[in-house]
């Protein structure tokens, strides 16, 4: 059972875009349509933005979208605005009822 | 409105025991997957355990299979975390959290300091 990777950070300017890459194995992001991403803002508690790679929870805005190629899924947030700078964290299910999560990546909005 | 509040973090030493509690409420508790997720300061979420809506199903991390155990009472609408031969690694604030989407955890409780330290 190990942590998926994620880069520790990214930036961009407002309204450009930003894409965080996940990167797992065979066993969880490889095998499993179940990745999910976090928003973190500071002292708050981690929000779910995408579930099931690519579907947003209702009220999580269509500037934020999820993809996944082989071991390595993707959060795009685009038309970034001032709010989005948090830290982004992903999660897979790994199989046997695991699951396990990304170090997390620090957005800034520059 | 679903709502998720953990209680039973302490200061407890290493070898030592503790129970957290979730108490949930606003949905259908025993319809939904629980999790355990822990954070420690300046870390990110680490998830620790699962349990099915009835209970009869459970997984656990590697880092805590074997000390942990996760348990639910549906007639109480709580989800609890035994925690036994803890380790100082294990200081982290304790989520609970709904699997309100499939393997998507929605909402998180505001979650509860579990500190172990001699």
């Amino acid at each position: 059972q190990s942590a998926l990777t994620q880069p520790p950070s990214a930036s961009g300017s407002p309204g450009q875009s930003v894409t965080i890459s996940c990167t797992g194995t065979s066993s969880d992001i490889g095998k499993y349509n179940y990745v999910s991403w976090y928003q973190q803002h500071p002292g708050k508690v981690p929000k779910l933005i995408i579930y099931e790679v690519t579907k947003r929870p209702s009220g999580v805005p269509d500037r934020f979208s999820g993809s996944k190629s082989g071991n390595t899924a993707s959060l795009t947030v685009s038309g970034l605005l001032a709010e989005d700078e948090a830290d982004y964290y992903c999660s897979s299910y790994a199989g046997s009822n695991k699951f396990v999560f990304g170090p997390g990546t620090r957005v800034t909005v520059l | 409105e679903v709502q998720l509040v953990e209680s039973g973090g302490v200061l407890v030493q290493p070898g030592g025991s503790l129970r957290l509690s979730c108490a949930a409420s606003g949905f259908t508790f025993s319809r939904d997957w629980m999790h355990w997720v822990r954070q420690a300061a300046g870390e990110g979420p680490v998830w620790v355990a699962r349990i099915k809506g009835d209970g009869r199903e459970t997984g656990y991390a590697d880092s805590v299979q074997g000390r942990f155990t996760i348990s639910r009472d549906n007639a109480k609408n709580t989800v609890y975390l035994q925690m036994n031969s803890l380790r100082v690694e294990d200081t982290a604030v304790y989520y609970c959290a709904v699997e309100g989407e499939p393997a998507g955890l929605c909402p998180w409780g505001q979650g509860t300091l579990v500190t172990v330290s001699s």
